[in-house]
């Protein structure tokens, strides 16, 4: 199972929107509605942000949203504050009890 | 709340093997699975493999299969990673995540334990 493919980094200016892009096969995101992203700041343990491609944890900001069309998912994040400096990981069922996470994005927040 | 709390830091030579702990604690423990995940020094996130505490079935990635074993512990609601024949490009910080079965995710995570692999 190949990892899934991010960016490496992206960066935007506070109060803008940027979106990180995770593609997969049609083995893993493009058959599974079931891609999750997570943030990790250094040192620190990730922290799941979406899940189901688009669902947000119960009380997280609607500042994080996900989207995905066939084999390629996507995290935009609106609004940029300085604390979303971070690296994101998108993840993917691939079945049979399989998970494969993306190569990660460092964001940076200008 | 929930809480995923995992054993110190190991150092370990070549060759020996390493079991990390992960004590669960604020919900039902059999209701899950538990999901082991490794990040090495400046890189990315590995999913090592999948355990279910409800029976026991586990999922192994193609990369560890033969040197890793998952198991729990349901008295004392502990995931347990063992790791054989360490190599020196396993040294990395070993995560547990509890894993959502319909959903398919992560959605707690332990702290992290380091683990140093060197002669």
């Amino acid at each position: 199972q190949s990892a899934l493919t991010q960016p490496a980094s992206v960066s935007g200016s506070p109060g803008q929107s940027i979106t990180i892009s995770c593609t997969g096969t049609s083995s893993d995101v493009g058959t599974y509605n079931l891609v999750s992203w997570y943030q990790q700041h250094p040192g620190k343990a990730p922290k799941l942000m979406i899940y189901e491609v688009s669902e947000r944890p119960s009380g997280f900001s609607d500042r994080f949203s996900g989207s995905k069309s066939g084999n390629t998912a996507s995290l935009t994040i609106s609004g940029l504050q300085a604390d979303d400096e971070a690296d994101y990981y998108c993840c993917s069922y691939a079945g049979s009890n399989n998970w494969v996470f993306g190569g990660g994005t460092k964001l940076t927040v200008l | 709340q929930v809480q995923l709390v995992q054993s110190g830091v190991e150092v370990k030579k070549p060759g020996a093997s390493l079991k990390v702990s992960c004590k669960a604690s604020g919900d039902t423990f059999t209701i899950y699975g538990f999901s082991w995940v490794r990040q090495a020094p400046g890189q990315g996130l590995e999913w090592m493999g999948w355990i279910s505490a409800y029976n026991g079935h586990t999922n192994y990635a193609q990369n560890f299969q033969g040197r890793v074993t998952l198991t729990t512990d349901t008295s004392t609601t502990t995931a347990y990673m063992e790791l054989r024949s360490l190599r020196s490009d396993d040294t990395a910080v070993y995560y547990c995540a509890r894993t959502i079965a319909a959903s398919r995710h992560f959605d707690y995570w332990g702290q992290g334990t380091l683990v140093s692999v060197s002669s």
